[in-house]
């Protein structure tokens, strides 16, 4: 157990629909960072936070936002849900974002879109 | 150009043997880490082993040491005694500053099974 959670676990919605995935990081982490990993493909980083701040925004949509909350947890919303949105969306969390800190990652949201 | 490159999609090993995954990475940076994940069937991602850059002895956790090789610019798994829990996909990751930010890159992953 990493100590990062996740929820839901599984996500079954329609197409043009808008969904909320919610990571709580391990204690004492200040950053987030959310991945999205389509079928049998590599992990895609979508955005950190750290703090509450947004640090870094990797190959995010505009359809899909973020945010980290005062008692550091973090929610992603993907809007107009497209069939190629289905994935599993992990969140992982770690210190402070040094060159050595490691990320933990939750079990993920296994998302499907149909 | 590939940051992080694992030259090898799926490996087939015999239970017990060792099993070496190759990961070389590209960096100009002086100051990096690199990382190793196993994501079983299951699907979650689960951090194996840390080596910095600057680290002189190759880390290793229990089963797992990684090989080092600086001016090769390697930075492969190896697992000793192979399990059957053991088949999974393996990503090796490299932390590098990006952007005034220490950014995450992976590599495409090993899909290793290890057969009894």
């Amino acid at each position: 157990d990493s100590g990062v959670t996740q929820t839901p676990k599984h996500l079954i919605t329609a197409t043009g629909q808008r969904v909320t995935l919610r990571c709580s990081p391990r204690s004492g982490d200040l950053s987030v960072y959310w991945y999205q990993q389509s079928l049998d493909q590599g992990l895609q980083f979508l955005i950190q936070y750290y703090n509450g701040e947004e640090r870094a925004k990797g190959n995010i949509l505009e359809r899909f936002s973020a945010q980290q909350f005062p008692d550091l947890h973090s929610e992603l919303n993907l809007s107009s849900l497209e069939l190629g949105d289905s994935a599993l969306y992990f969140c992982a969390s770690s210190g402070a974002g040094t060159v050595t800190d490691t990320q933990y990652f939750g079990p993920g949201t296994r998302l499907t879109v149909l | 150009a590939q940051k992080i490159t694992q030259t090898q999609p799926g490996m087939f090993v015999q239970e017990k043997e060792a099993v070496t995954l190759d990961c070389t990475y590209d960096t100009s940076d002086q100051s990096y880490g690199l990382f190793w994940y196993k994501q079983p069937s299951s699907g979650e991602m689960i951090f194996l082993i840390y080596q910095g850059s600057y680290d002189e002895q190759n880390a290793t956790e229990g089963r797992y040491s990684l090989n080092f090789q600086k001016a090769r610019k390697s930075a492969n798994l190896v697992i000793s005694a192979s399990q059957l829990g053991d088949s999974a996909m393996y990503f090796c990751a490299m932390r590098e500053l990006m952007d005034s930010n220490y950014q995450l890159i992976w590599g495409a992953g090993t899909k290793l099974i290890i057969k009894p």
